[in-house]
């Protein structure tokens, strides 16, 4: 059965570095997401990705962040200067449609900002 | 906006026993879509079931099923005879299908689900 995958799935940062996230959504789907989980907290919704742009940011989602779909496969999530408060476990999602079709989910990154 | 509130942090269960985990939500939404998300120990989180609120049928799959009372507002999830297999995060989740936010995912905290043999 078709996954999601994310690489790596632990990185340990120093405060003020550029990480950058990865994963591999489901060939045949069309829409992308990143939602995040800060231990002990909700999941939440970070950006939805469609047609090469950004179709939904949260607040949390700022300048600091940023996604790309490089190629054919992959779909990145980009901090450019990361803070303590960015530690966090990052799921990326696919779905083939936007809108009440099932998100896969992929394993996760666990991300320590130290 | 939309919230999803689960109130059990964590539960157990005799393995072959039934659990019920709980979740409401709150939304001025009319149609709507909620699930049922596992995270076993290997953190995938998988889908366990959904539920359209324009159906009054609740959806069953196999040993799972749910409780949906759209006037409470509640969509419980059965767990019948559960297995070791089954001891996981539970998630609960909520997904707007029009305007700001469509399609976006709002989640419960999560009820770590533990089964014992």
């Amino acid at each position: 059965e078709p996954e999601v995958t994310q690489t790596p799935s632990h990185q340990v940062t120093q405060m003020g570095q550029e990480v950058i996230l990865r994963c591999v959504p489901i060939s045949n789907h069309l829409y992308f997401y990143w939602y995040r989980q800060i231990l002990g907290q909700k999941v939440e919704f970070l950006v939805s990705f469609y047609n090469n742009e950004i179709s939904e940011k949260s607040e949390i989602f700022d300048d600091q962040f940023s996604v790309e779909r490089p190629d054919g496969s992959n779909f990145t999530l980009k901090i450019r200067s990361t803070k303590l408060e960015d530690s966090a476990m990052y799921f990326c999602a696919s779905s083939a449609t936007r809108v009440a079709e099932t998100q896969y989910f992929g394993p996760g990154t666990r991300l320590l900002v130290l | 906006a939309q919230t999803v509130t689960q109130s059990q942090p964590e539960m157990s269960v005799q393995e072959a026993e039934t659990v019920t985990l709980s979740c409401t939500y709150d939304t001025s939404e009319s149609n709507y879509y909620l699930f049922w998300y596992k995270q076993p120990p290997s953190r995938q989180m998988i889908l366990v079931i959904r539920q359209e609120a324009y159906k009054q049928q609740n959806a069953t799959e196999n040993r799972f099923s749910v409780n949906f009372q759209k006037a409470a507002k509640s969509f419980s999830l059965k767990i019948s005879d559960s297995q070791l297999g089954d001891t996981a995060m539970y998630f609960c989740a909520f997904m707007k299908l029009r305007g700001g936010s469509q399609g976006n995912l709002i989640f419960g905290k999560g009820t770590k689900l533990s089964v014992k043999p």
